[in-house]
């Protein structure tokens, strides 16, 4: 079974600052993706990683994938106010049959960033 | 591109009615649409998955008999709440793909649903 973990659940920071979000999954997954969700909105999709190495960026944040460590990271370059939001990963099953492809969502990154 | 419909947004119902939330792939044909329930402040979790012309299958621990779903086109899945209960309410979000090996699901605007 797929599981996904995400550290940290909360994170405070002040704008300007960097950091960092991490997602471990549990068993191997061909395809890691980072969600946005604004509260009371669905999913805004940001990145899909599609194999060992990816590395992907967008504005003020990036998305690596290790698949050898099991390991994405979601990295925040000088934190605005706007990126304020939960931050979801998610692991996709690579097996073939029932349930195949399915996403595993970790809990999410709630990111609150203060002036 | 890759639009993904939800109706209602949002609905409030008495205890013991039922609720039907449609979800509508808008320009592209959907084999497969997922169907996720989340509670506040916490993650997505997967209900079931619909393959368009077929029965789904349910995560465990889900009540089929509870959350009817239908996927009777490519472009249209539907999920109701039977017998709705103060404790089914949850923000109810689905999505949708292509061909399987398709890299994305792309995701509803969700729908809140409250049982008073």
């Amino acid at each position: 079974e797929l599981k996904v973990e995400q550290n940290p659940l909360f994170l405070s920071m002040q704008e300007g600052k960097n950091y960092t979000i991490y997602c471990n999954y549990s068993t191997t997954s061909d395809r890691l993706y980072w969600y946005r969700q604004d509260p009371g909105k669905s999913l805004e999709s940001l990145f899909v990683l599609l194999s060992n190495g990816a590395v992907k960026q967008e504005g003020r944040l990036m998305a690596s994938l290790d698949t050898k460590a099991r390991l994405s990271t979601l990295h925040i370059t000088a934190a605005v106010h706007d990126l304020s939001a939960t931050y979801f990963c998610a692991a996709r099953n690579s097996y073939s049959g029932a349930g195949s492809y399915q996403l595993t969502f970790g809990k999410g990154t709630k990111l609150s960033v203060i002036p | 591109g890759a639009v993904v419909s939800q109706h209602p947004s949002w609905v409030i119902c008495k205890s013991g009615t039922s609720v039907k939330i449609e979800c509508r792939s808008l320009d592209f044909q959907a084999t497969t649409m997922f169907w996720y329930r989340q509670f506040p402040k916490q993650s997505l979790m997967l209900m079931a998955t619909s393959n368009e012309g077929s029965k789904a299958t349910y995560e465990q621990g889900v009540e089929k008999d509870k959350f009817l779903i239908n996927h009777a086109s490519l472009t249209l899945s539907t999920l109701t709440v039977t017998s709705a209960h103060p404790e089914d309410s949850s923000f109810y979000i689905c999505s949708a793909r292509t061909a399987p090996w398709y890299n994305e699901q792309f995701f509803g605007p969700g729908t809140r649903l409250t049982v008073l």
